[in-house]
């Protein structure tokens, strides 16, 4: 299985920029499209589409959001954070099955 | 608008099974996969596997084979997520999601499914 690990807490201040890594256990790119999408998740909700692969922002997500990378490297950069992006984001893979998750990482405010 | 709506809560006892349905409202049901993700208290996502409504075909994360059954019903598009030999192990939240696209990627979620297996 593809394993995707990503940093379990990142501080971030309002009105700065939070960077979210997740490094796939192998690459998940086909040529050039990059089959790794992030999703974000409040307490007591459900996962929320933000990127698809690697670099599209999802319908209806705010251009504070984005996203890069490819091969086994892909990042989700928020600039500005706003209060309501304090959350808990996920990386995911359809490379190959079965499709993996990251363990997430939680922003919080320092 | 895309709308998946999931059944309420269960509690069950070790040993049964619970069956999850997950109504799908706004699109063309038989036409785009379904997945089926677990998430246990304060843990990540895993997914669990997929069925499409249009022809029954489904595909399972070999973990959860001969734990969870993906079925859907064409006439009341609606997916259903049957788990069986129920154990502690298998309370969480299940989440249903839409397949948007053939990138892999789920663009629409259900509220998700809390189960409980307790005695």
């Amino acid at each position: 299985d593809i394993v995707l690990t990503q940093s379990p807490v990142l501080a971030v201040s309002l009105g700065q920029r939070a960077t979210i890594s997740c490094r796939a256990s192998q690459s998940v790119s086909i040529s050039s499209i990059n089959l790794m999408h992030w999703y974000q998740q409040k307490p007591g909700q459900q996962p929320k589409l933000l990127i698809y692969r690697a670099s599209n922002l999802a319908s209806g997500i705010p251009a504070r959001f984005s996203g890069s990378g490819s091969g086994t490297d892909f990042t989700l950069t928020i600039d500005p954070v706003q209060a309501d992006d304090i959350a808990a984001y996920y990386c995911q893979q359809s490379r190959e099955s079965p499709w993996t998750f990251g363990g997430g990482t939680k922003l919080e405010l320092k | 608008q895309v709308q998946l709506q999931q059944s309420g809560a269960e509690l069950v006892k070790p040993g049964s099974s619970v069956k999850i349905s997950c109504k799908a409202s706004g699109y063309t049901f038989t036409s785009y996969d379904m997945h089926w993700i677990k998430q246990q208290p304060g843990n990540g996502l895993e997914w669990i596997g997929w069925i499409y409504p249009g022809n029954g075909n489904t595909k399972y994360n070999q973990k959860f084979n001969g734990k969870a059954t993906l079925t859907a019903d064409k006439s009341s598009s609606t997916a259903y997520m049957q788990l069986s030999s129920l154990t502690s192990e298998d309370s969480a939240v299940y989440f249903c999601a839409r397949l948007g696209g053939s990138s892999g990627v789920m663009d629409a979620w259900g509220q998700g499914a809390s189960v409980t297996v307790s005695s």
